[in-house]
């Protein structure tokens, strides 16, 4: 079956350093991915998205990355901020255009 | 500003008990969702409604119902078959359609059965 899942649950980052949250996936089919930022007692928040005939997709201090040889996709976070502190979700889109999401990955920034 | 407003935020409720989560949007969409978030657990889709009077199932239906009268408002009933009802609530909203994938969340309903 279609499934998302990530290699680490946490990740702690040092203050200004850049973050990498990887994430994988099953569905080769799949052709759409996003990413998304949940704080503490909120709802998830749009970060980035991709289209499978994308390789890299830039936004402001994010880049996602998508390597569909491997099923792998990745969010890189530029010098990363106290404010980035969050759990960052990976989704891609099933075969009924609904999203299936991973179980989402703690970052920790270390000051 | 537009958005979606769910109530409550922390909702108590007795085993046995029905209890309704409010969700109401003012982003003129068509497509509405309920998910459910258990701790370190991704999201799981409850139901969707892309259209007024219509919804279909999501991945995990069982124990709940839902109602789209009117494109504003969504709202969700956890009944008393489901049986481990507590956890996170989120409901959410886009243009719908096979192209729009990116979701606008509320802030969450948290539940708690006693």
């Amino acid at each position: 079956g279609e499934s998302v899942g990530l290699h680490l649950p946490t990740l702690s980052v040092q203050e200004g350093d850049n973050s990498i949250i990887n994430c994988a996936y099953s569905n080769s089919a799949s052709d759409y991915f996003i990413w998304y930022k949940q704080e503490s007692g909120k709802g998830p928040q749009f970060i980035i998205d991709i289209r499978s005939n994308m390789d890299k997709r830039q936004g402001q201090r994010v880049t996602v990355l998508l390597n569909k040889t491997v099923k792998h996709l990745s969010l890189q976070i530029a010098a990363t901020q106290p404010g980035d502190s969050a759990v960052y979700f990976c989704a891609e889109r099933g075969s009924n255009y609904q999203l299936i999401w991973g179980a989402g990955t703690k970052l920790i920034i270390k000051p | 500003d537009g958005g979606i407003t769910q109530s409550p935020k922390y909702l108590f409720r007795k085993e046995g008990q029905n209890v309704t989560l409010s969700c109401e949007q003012n982003l003129n969409h068509d497509a509405m969702y309920w998910y459910r978030q258990d701790p370190g657990q991704g999201l799981r889709l409850i139901y969707y409604s892309q259209i007024v009077n219509d919804f279909q199932k999501g991945d995990i239906a069982e124990g709940y119902s839902v109602s789209r009268e009117k494109k504003e408002s969504f709202p969700l009933t956890v009944t008393s078959a489901q049986k481990n009802p507590t956890a996170f609530y989120l409901c959410a909203s886009n243009d719908g359609g096979s192209g729009a994938n990116v979701l606008t969340f509320g802030a969450g309903s948290r539940l708690t059965v006693l």
